[in-house]
């Protein structure tokens, strides 16, 4: 069966300070990976996303970069945190983009 | 540009009764839509899909209806039990395919009291 991980769990970091979240995927082999942002009070927001090694999409501009150096690994960093990259970032993989199958989620707090 | 709704925020009803969750979309009809739950901290969970040519899906206590006239589905649960108490999240694809890049409703939170 298929599993996804997500570290870490929880996270506090300064503002302007550099983030570094991880992802991989276990029981499946060239999966469809996504970054999600869910920030308090908005819905689920698509960050990025990836159909292979080395092919990251980006649906919102913004001072976050996502690299997939690993056929089920994908990350996601930031050069500097600002206070509004807070919030709950789920990974997710996929057969084809249909449905998705979520991680547990990092808790990033920024202060 | 593809827009999502779900026009309830919150859903409150009692152990039982039939629970009914609206998704509206504008623009085009996208290929399937998707329903997920999820529960507070944790990720979401899918739980059905419903392609375009489908007028209705069942799985166990859950129903999904998909109108592409109205551009709205429905999403019904009966006999609700405490347990399904959570926020409920309707998605499609972005540019109507089926790609991936999701876009998600900002979730009805549903409450099902004893």
């Amino acid at each position: 069966s298929q599993t996804i991980h997500q570290w870490p769990a929880t996270l506090v970091q300064p503002v302007g300070s550099p983030l570094s979240l991880e992802c991989t995927v276990e029981g499946t082999s060239n999966p469809n990976l996504y970054w999600y942002r869910q920030a308090a009070g908005r819905g689920l927001q698509l960050l990025f996303y990836s159909v292979g090694i080395g092919q990251i999409s980006s649906e919102v501009p913004q001072n976050l970069s996502a690299s997939r150096p690993q056929d089920r690994q994908f990350i996601l960093s930031s050069k500097k945190l600002l206070l509004s990259d807070s919030g709950f970032y789920l990974c997710a993989w996929s057969w084809g983009g249909v449905e998705q199958f979520f991680g547990p989620g990092t808790r990033l707090t920024v202060l | 540009s593809q827009k999502i709704e779900q026009n309830s925020e919150a859903l409150n009803i009692q152990e039982g009764k039939t629970a009914t969750l609206t998704c509206n979309y504008t623009n085009y009809s996208p290929a399937y839509l998707q329903w997920y739950r999820q529960d507070p901290g944790r990720g979401p969970v899918f739980l059905l899909l419903i392609r375009e040519n489908e007028k209705e899906k069942r799985k166990e206590r859950l129903k999904v209806t998909f109108d592409t006239t109205l551009k709205q589905s429905l999403f019904h649960i009966t006999a609700s039990q405490p347990a399904d108490s959570a926020t409920y999240l309707c998605a499609l694809d972005r540019y109507g395919g089926s790609q991936g890049n999701l876009i998600f409703g900002k979730g009805t939170k549903l409450s099902v009291k004893p």
